[in-house]
């Protein structure tokens, strides 16, 4: 079941450069989407959301783009820092209080 | 700042063994959540449970497992006869209705 995924398995990025993340997903019920950063050993730590009435969400170095037509989502990290480096994980949803769907995750690396 | 909280952080145990990973979910939450990642894979969603009882499961979720929440507090998951592949990352969730998922530090279970 690929209902969300995420083709990178890891990103590279220079410190103070942007990080972009991407996501896919296949099932258009979704309405509700999230990023969740993770580090080993810790849960997922929620990070952005955004629903599928808006494009664009933004908070602080953190913005998430919604593209409903492409079914494709992305994270935008700017600038980014050496404590960004992390997995991070798109997941979706609909119907409140329904489950997540976890794309695979990318592991980002940002080098000082 | 309220969260999830687990125990055990870690069990190990002999296959065939029942397993209980016990969560407290956030005090005013109302939707309760059972997610595991099997080691390099993705999170993968198990159970959702709202007003005492599961409102959906994957099928992963098949009758060894059971959940409960035997009192206001606690959110627990048994595994009745557990596998070699259920060793794993249990991480437990929860939301207030709509909106992000809170996810506890999770249990790694170790079935030998």
């Amino acid at each position: 079941d690929q209902q969300v995924k995420q083709n990178s398995p890891s990103l590279s990025v220079q410190e103070g450069r942007i990080s972009i993340l991407n996501c896919d997903y296949t099932n258009s019920m979704f309405d509700y989407f999230l990023w969740y950063k993770k580090y080993p050993a810790e849960g997922p730590t929620f990070l952005i959301s955004i629903s599928s009435i808006k494009d664009k969400n933004e908070d602080g170095r953190f913005t998430v783009f919604l593209n409903k037509s492409a079914k494709h989502l992305s994270l935008h990290i700017v600038p980014s820092q050496p404590g960004d480096s992390a997995v991070y994980f798109c997941a979706a949803g609909y119907n409140a209080g329904n489950m997540l769907t976890f794309g695979g995750g990318t592991r980002l690396m940002v080098k000082p | 700042e309220p969260e999830v909280t687990q125990t055990p952080s870690h069990q190990v145990t002999q296959m065939g063994q029942e397993v209980i990973l016990r969560c407290v979910p956030i005090s005013n939450h109302l939707y309760f959540y059972w997610y595991r990642q099997i080691l390099g894979q993705k999170v993968e969603f198990l159970v959702s449970f709202y007003n005492n009882e599961i409102s959906e499961k994957s099928e992963i979720f098949d009758d060894q497992f059971s959940v409960e929440r035997p009192d206001g507090s606690n959110f627990t998951l048994k595994i009745r006869s557990t596998k070699l592949e259920d060793s794993a990352m249990y991480f437990c969730a929860s939301r207030i209705h709509t909106g992000e998922l809170f996810f506890g530090e999770g249990s790694r279970l170790t079935v030998l």
